[in-house]
């Protein structure tokens, strides 16, 4: 059975603080992405990366940063969290033919 | 650009109903739809793909067919139950990098 996990469900970070949201799959799939969700706004893209250490903007990218160092590990940085990131967070990795999603993390920035 | 449109926005119905979802999509240049499925707080889970080269595909009691030329797809659900209500997305891909969502449609189920 196909995996993408992402290490939080729920989290509540501070403005300004650096944060760092992970997601690993088990499907040897090259491509993963990164995208938010907010109501009213469906999905957006955040970025999304085709190979270790290749990283694309997506169609939101301003205020995160992404990490791609091994094929199964895809992580999205906060580098200074504002009010206008709590959001739903959702990591995808794709066959290129098919996305699986992970559980989603839920983002608060107080 | 490739824009997805999911309408209506919410659909209640009692149990035991049959219902079709919509999905319309503006470039019928496509590589397949893909059918989510997400319960509240929660992520996608995928319920159905279909090739651009397929008409339909079926799965339990929810079917989704494709007509690429007029840019539409539906899904199918039958004899709906209410574990059945959650929110519906489709997704239509145009290579792949290239996913675009609709914003779903919620949908409830009333025992």
């Amino acid at each position: 059975d196909v995996k993408v996990t992402q290490s939080s469900r729920y989290l509540v970070k501070r403005t300004g603080e650096k944060v760092f949201l992970e997601c690993v799959q088990d499907m040897d799939h090259e491509n993963m992405f990164w995208y938010r969700q907010d109501p009213g706004l469906g999905l957006r893209l955040i970025y999304f990366s085709y190979d270790v250490k290749m990283k694309e903007k997506g169609d939101i990218p301003e205020g995160y940063s992404v990490s791609r160092e091994k094929k199964e590990r895809f992580s999205l940085i906060l580098e200074s969290a504002s009010t206008n990131q709590t959001s739903m967070y959702l990591c995808a990795s794709d066959s290129g033919t098919e996305a699986f999603f992970g559980q989603g993390t839920r983002l608060t920035v107080v | 650009k490739q824009e997805v449109t999911q309408i209506p926005a919410a659909l209640s119905v009692p149990e035991g109903e049959n219902l079709v979802l919509n999905c319309s999509f503006t470039d019928s240049a496509i590589y397949n739809l893909q059918w989510f499925r997400q319960d509240p707080g929660k992520g996608l889970t995928s319920l159905l793909l279909i090739q651009s080269s397929q008409r339909e595909q079926t799965s339990g009691r929810l079917n989704a067919s494709l007509d690429k030329s007029s840019g539409r797809s539906t899904l199918y659900i039958a004899a709906s139950q209410p574990g059945d209500s959650a929110t519906y997305l489709c997704a239509v891909r145009a290579g792949s990098y290239q996913l675009t969502f609709g914003k779903g449609t919620k949908l409830s189920v009333i025992p």
